[in-house]
């Protein structure tokens, strides 16, 4: 099984339906963190938290949502999607202590389609 | 905005090459990180170098870091076709929150 878990994997929703995706980890890891990727764009970072009690806006928050439910999950809620969110969503663990951060390790990603 | 931003865009070489991808950011860091991401796969994490480091290697990867110039570069030696990915720099800015920039990476074409 994968330490990253990200579902559903592929998701074909219409403009304005509310989607959840749901990321989990088996890693025992504290900081978790919600990437989007465009093509040509890179990725970029849409939320991150620290622990449960900590939830942090990325460069691109704006349309987005999320809740860290327990130390191994953290969903990606889009209250009204939109065309433009269609994109490569990935969920991210990272082990790292302090200020520095470390290595990310990834899920396999959740293509998500806004009709 | 971007932190990282890879040079070329696109490499096509032949097994055997070797491939050089070039990164450069834009503010002090305390680290660089280089992902590997199979087409729409998830990334994976290929090596570290901090910024008090200048070389790196592990296995057939190696890894230049010039903090002056905030810059760095990834070599692949004796390229091989499953070489052939995505390339991302990423980095850990020394200020504001603790996270990953990426770059908007290099494609990696090796034929065989």
């Amino acid at each position: 099984d994968a330490d990253v878990t990200q579902t559903p994997r592929n998701r074909i929703t219409k403009t304005g339906k509310r989607i959840m995706l749901e990321c989990s980890q088996t890693k025992g890891h504290d900081r978790m963190y919600w990437y989007r990727q465009d093509p040509g764009l890179g990725l970029q970072l849409i939320y991150y938290s620290f622990d449960v009690k900590d939830i942090n806006k990325g460069e691109i928050s704006d349309g987005y949502s999320v809740s860290r439910q327990a130390q191994a999950k953290f969903s990606l809620s889009l209250e009204s999607a939109i065309p433009n969110q269609t994109a490569l969503y990935f969920c991210a663990t990272s082990d790292q202590r302090g200020a520095n951060t470390g290595e990310l390790f990834f899920g396999e990603g959740s293509r998500l389609t806004v009709l | 905005s971007q932190q990282g931003e890879e040079d070329p865009q696109a490499l096509s070489i032949q097994e055997g090459e070797n491939a050089t991808m070039n990164c450069s950011y834009k503010t002090s860091i305390n680290n660089l990180q280089w992902y590997r991401q199979n087409s729409g796969r998830g990334l994976v994490h290929l090596i570290l170098i901090r910024s008090n480091e200048r070389e790196k290697h592990s296995g057939r990867l190696r890894v230049t870091l010039d903090t002056s110039k905030k810059s760095s570069s990834l070599l692949i030696t004796a390229s091989r076709a499953a070489d052939t990915a995505s390339y991302f720099c990423a980095a850990s800015s020394i200020s504001g929150y603790s996270t990953l920039t990426f770059g908007k990476g290099t494609m990696l074409l090796v034929s065989p």
